[in-house]
């Protein structure tokens, strides 16, 4: 069976500090990945995805970036956060064909402070 | 623009009291409709997928429907372990061989014993 990990699970950064929450999918190979993020009171907002090593499309211009340097990695980072970077950050994957069911991580939780 | 709207915002139920919570959307070519359960501080759990109108499917205590503007998510004698928040998000197709994820706001149902 596939699971999702993600870690840290929970953080708390200074402003203008670096970021790097990392995400791995294991028993599958060639998945689509996704980070999110949840705001209190909205709904979830899609950041990035992936469809391969390397391929990565941004949803929404912002401080953050992403990166997958394997197959069944990936990486949220940012070298200087914001106040407003705090939040809840899910990380997801799905089989590699587009349309399929999304599957979510256990999330981390940003403070910026 | 894609909008998905769930109602209502929260549902205190007693045990045993059955209701249906309401995702309804406006999509331009709708993939697909997903049900996703979300406990505090963890990721949005996958329940259900639908394609198509009249489409229904059922998991213990929880049946979702499907028409062409709005899905339902029944809950049929609710336990105090249902409580949590439900997502609902539609899938639309967006171009390349891409699909798009939107998701509602949820609704956060409390079950009281």
């Amino acid at each position: 069976s596939q699971t999702i990990h993600q870690w840290p699970a929970t953080l708390v950064q200074p402003v203008g500090s670096p970021l790097s929450l990392e995400c791995t999918v294991e028993g599958t190979s060639n998945p689509n990945l996704y980070w999110y993020r949840q705001a209190a009171g909205r709904g979830l907002q899609l950041l990035f995805y992936s469809v391969g090593i390397g391929q990565i499309s941004s949803e929404v211009p912002q401080n953050l970036s992403a990166s997958r340097p394997q197959d069944r990695q990936f990486i949220l980072s940012s070298k200087k956060l914001l106040l407003s970077d705090s939040g809840f950050y899910l990380c997801a994957w799905s089989r590699g064909s587009s349309g399929n069911t999304i599957y979510f991580g256990e999330g981390s939780w940003l403070t910026v402070v | 623009e894609d909008q998905v709207t769930q109602s209502p915002e929260a549902l205190r139920l007693q045990e045993g009291e059955s209701s249906s919570l309401n995702c309804s959307y406006t999509v331009s070519g709708l993939r697909g409709l997903f049900w996703y359960r979300q406990d505090p501080g963890k990721g949005p759990e996958f329940l259900f997928t639908l394609y198509s109108a009249g489409e229904e499917k059922e998991k213990e205590r929880l049946k979702a429907t499907l028409t062409k503007k709005e899905s339902f998510l029944h809950i049929t004698a609710p336990k105090p372990e249902d409580s949590a928040t439900y997502l609902c998000a539609v899938q639309v197709y967006s171009g390349a061989g891409s699909y798009q994820l939107t998701f509602g706001k949820g609704t956060k149902l409390s079950v009281i014993p």
